[in-house]
């Protein structure tokens, strides 16, 4: 079975800072992973995902994630923190075969300050 | 594309009432799923579609709660009777089983108020 753990339910950063975010996962076969970013009254948007090769990874917004196999983490940074960043952030993971299903962490909102 | 498309955007209702919430998927997109999200229990599944069929319903709550995908462009969740306890954001995804690795594409949601 799969599983995603989010530590931090709540990140508070000061703008200009870096942002990170962790994420670690339990997959019994190679997983497919996901950060995805909700905007107040939004739904769920796509930032970024590994799927195979290149383990770092950019997405959108100036975020990047590396995929840890060894540590079986997928944590999100970006390194200098934005007023609008302001949201709250899922990860989540999937693998081949699992019917287009993803299992959801439960997610980390993120607060900027001045 | 317009992406996924949901109506209502809003909803507010009285206890005991039907509520029926749609969902329009990405135009070729194979699977549909439908969540429910709130403050005390997070984001939910519950229930997904491959090919207008029903896959999994594990997380439907109750025998209150019934979807439907009668085809490929229209999937409705209906609530019958609503209670107060439903008051959530449900959104819908889609996704294609292809290349695009399980990436879900979400809807704006609806927010339902049950009072």
């Amino acid at each position: 079975a799969q599983s995603v753990t989010q530590l931090g339910s709540h990140v508070s950063v000061s703008e200009g800072a870096l942002v990170l975010l962790r994420c670690n996962y339990s997959s019994s076969v190679p997983p497919y992973l996901f950060w995805y970013v909700q905007y107040p009254n939004q739904g769920l948007q796509l930032l970024l995902k590994y799927t195979t090769g290149a383990t770092l990874v950019k997405g959108i917004n100036g975020f990047e994630a590396e995929f840890k196999k060894s540590e079986t983490s997928f944590h999100l940074t970006k390194p200098s923190a934005h007023m609008s960043d302001a949201a709250e952030y899922f990860c989540a993971v999937s693998f081949t075969g699992g019917g287009n299903k993803l299992t959801f962490g439960t997610g980390t909102q993120l607060k900027v300050e001045l | 594309d317009a992406g996924v498309i949901q109506s209502p955007r809003h909803e507010v209702t009285e206890m005991g009432q039907e509520v029926t919430l749609r969902c329009k998927p990405i135009s070729g997109h194979d699977y549909l799923f439908w969540y429910r999200q709130t403050m005390m229990r997070g984001l939910e599944l519950l229930i997904y579609f491959n090919n207008n069929v029903p896959i999994d319903d594990s997380g439907m709550p109750e025998d209150r709660f019934s979807a439907k995908m009668p085809n490929a462009s229209f999937s409705t969740l209906k609530i019958q009777p609503s209670e107060p306890r439903d008051s959530a954001v449900y959104f819908c995804a889609s996704s294609f089983e292809g290349r695009s690795y399980n990436e879900q594409f979400f809807g704006p949601g609806t927010r339902l108020t049950v009072l």
